[in-house]
């Protein structure tokens, strides 16, 4: 009955690898958001689609691809992965409807080496 | 965040009440939150407050708001040692399109004591 659920919880890789990170929510909802959470917990948004189509789109590098199959999934493609890439990613998801109110999924933590 | 902005860590002995702050800087703001972040976990969300309210009451919990100031607090009632935690406050900024951004404070250091 998880709400936000994010794969893989944790992901160790070398520097210059592909990786993914997969989000879905069960919860209806037709917005979905990734967020970075950096060493000092600082968080920001990256991305945000609504109903399958980008909305934000933060000062990101090209190497940072969302995707969204449908409304209930978003992906996360990073290419050519840099140490500084290092961080806690969270998805996080809403309805258009009423408060929109942001529900978090647990969080991958990405660790490049 | 720039643009929101807590003191970075709070110590209290468990059973007092503790009270964390935030200042934020866009008056636009529609509604503001509070997370909660234990070590190693996501987010959790503890309450919200509506831009046009003064205050909001969920059991130990308590949000003031001054708009005039733009201060928010989260005052916990019977502070317990599972309070403790990082709280992240939170702004909804004028939506882009169709999704609101939320903008984060730096996060507060909840430390309990026995």
């Amino acid at each position: 009955d998880t709400a936000v659920s994010q794969t893989p919880k944790y992901l160790v890789t070398q520097m210059g690898n592909d990786k993914s990170i997969k989000c879905e929510q069960n919860l209806g909802h037709d917005t979905m958001y990734w967020y970075k959470q950096d060493s000092k917990k600082f968080l920001k948004i990256m991305f945000s689609y609504n109903n399958k189509e980008l909305i934000i789109n933060e000062t990101v590098p090209n190497r940072f691809s969302p995707k969204s199959p449908d409304k209930a999934h978003l992906n996360l493609h990073i290419n050519s992965l840099e140490l500084g890439d290092s961080a806690v990613y969270f998805c996080a998801s809403s309805s258009t409807s009423g408060r929109e109110t942001q529900y978090f999924g647990p969080g991958t933590r990405l660790l490049v080496l | 965040g720039e643009d929101v902005e807590q003191s970075l860590f709070l110590s209290v002995r468990e059973g007092d009440s503790s009270v964390i702050n935030c200042t934020y800087t866009d008056s636009s703001s529609t509604y503001l939150y509070w997370y909660k972040q234990e070590p190693g976990a996501g987010l959790q969300l503890l309450t919200y407050i509506f831009s046009n309210m003064d205050m909001k009451q969920d059991q130990r919990l308590t949000v003031l708001l001054n708009k005039k100031d733009k201060h928010l607090s989260l005052r916990i009632a019977d502070t317990q040692t599972g309070d403790s935690a990082i709280y992240f406050c939170a702004e909804t900024l004028p939506s882009s399109g169709s999704a609101r951004q939320l903008t984060f404070g730096s996060g507060t250091q909840l430390t309990v004591l026995p």
